[in-house]
């Protein structure tokens, strides 16, 4: 089925460094949103991107939409401690505008060192 | 605005058992799509509802069914349940079916012994 590549899976920085993480697909998206989830809870949505080239901030989170509509980027600028917990990318492909359905990356685990 | 609400938090089952697991949407919202998150698969697609109809669903066996209440309340049944049916289900809703945001509830964390 359709895949969604995420990188890096997991990251262990410095308090206050930059993070970059990504995902990529062979197959092109009309969507991407990116969620953080912590231990035992639900996603929580940080950033929706609809459109190729969009680029959106919310506070320290920057996310992209690849020009070429099959990547999107997050950074999450000046890390904190309470940035820890796991990041997923999700996209719907295009072609299925007419659902809800979401395609999830693997997630990138982001712990932090204070 | 009430967020996404689960029910039950926690359900431990046995194998053969059914489980019917209820999801309320954000006020006004009319789309809930469910998915299963497992450590290996990760999250996977179950289903989607919009205006009581199953609008798209994702690849799972017939034992995986669900349905949508006139107010936008959606439940999810799992029939003759097997060991690997152990995972977090999570609801998201959304205002319409399409490219909107979904916004996700905390999940029901079922385990099958």
């Amino acid at each position: 089925g359709q895949q969604l590549n995420q990188s890096p899976q997991s990251m262990f920085i410095q308090e206050g460094e930059d993070v970059s993480m990504n995902c990529t697909s062979s197959s092109i998206f009309n969507t991407w949103l990116w969620y953080k989830q912590d231990p035992g809870e639900g996603p929580v949505l940080l950033i929706a991107l609809y459109k190729a080239g969009e680029l959106t901030s919310n506070g320290r989170l920057t996310a992209q939409f690849g020009i070429t509509r099959k990547d999107s980027f997050l950074n999450i600028s000046a890390s904190i401690p309470s940035d820890v917990g796991i990041y997923f990318c999700a996209g719907q492909l295009i072609g299925s505008s007419n659902t809800g359905k979401l395609i999830f990356g693997q997630g990138t685990t982001l712990q932090v060192k204070p | 605005k009430a967020g996404v609400t689960q029910t039950p938090r926690y359900l431990i089952k046995t194998r053969g058992q059914q489980v019917t697991l209820s999801c309320s949407p954000i006020s006004g919202h009319r789309s809930v799509s469910w998915y299963q998150q497992t450590p290996g698969q990760g999250l996977q697609f179950l289903f989607e509802y919009f205006s009581e109809t199953q609008r798209n669903k994702g690849n799972f066996p017939g034992r995986f069914s669900g349905r949508q209440f006139s107010n936008s309340r959606s439940e999810m049944n799992v029939s003759t349940l097997e060991l690997g049916d152990s995972a977090l289900y999570l609801c998201a809703s959304s205002l319409r079916t399409g490219a909107y945001e979904q916004y996700f509830g905390p999940g029901t964390r079922l385990t099958v012994t």
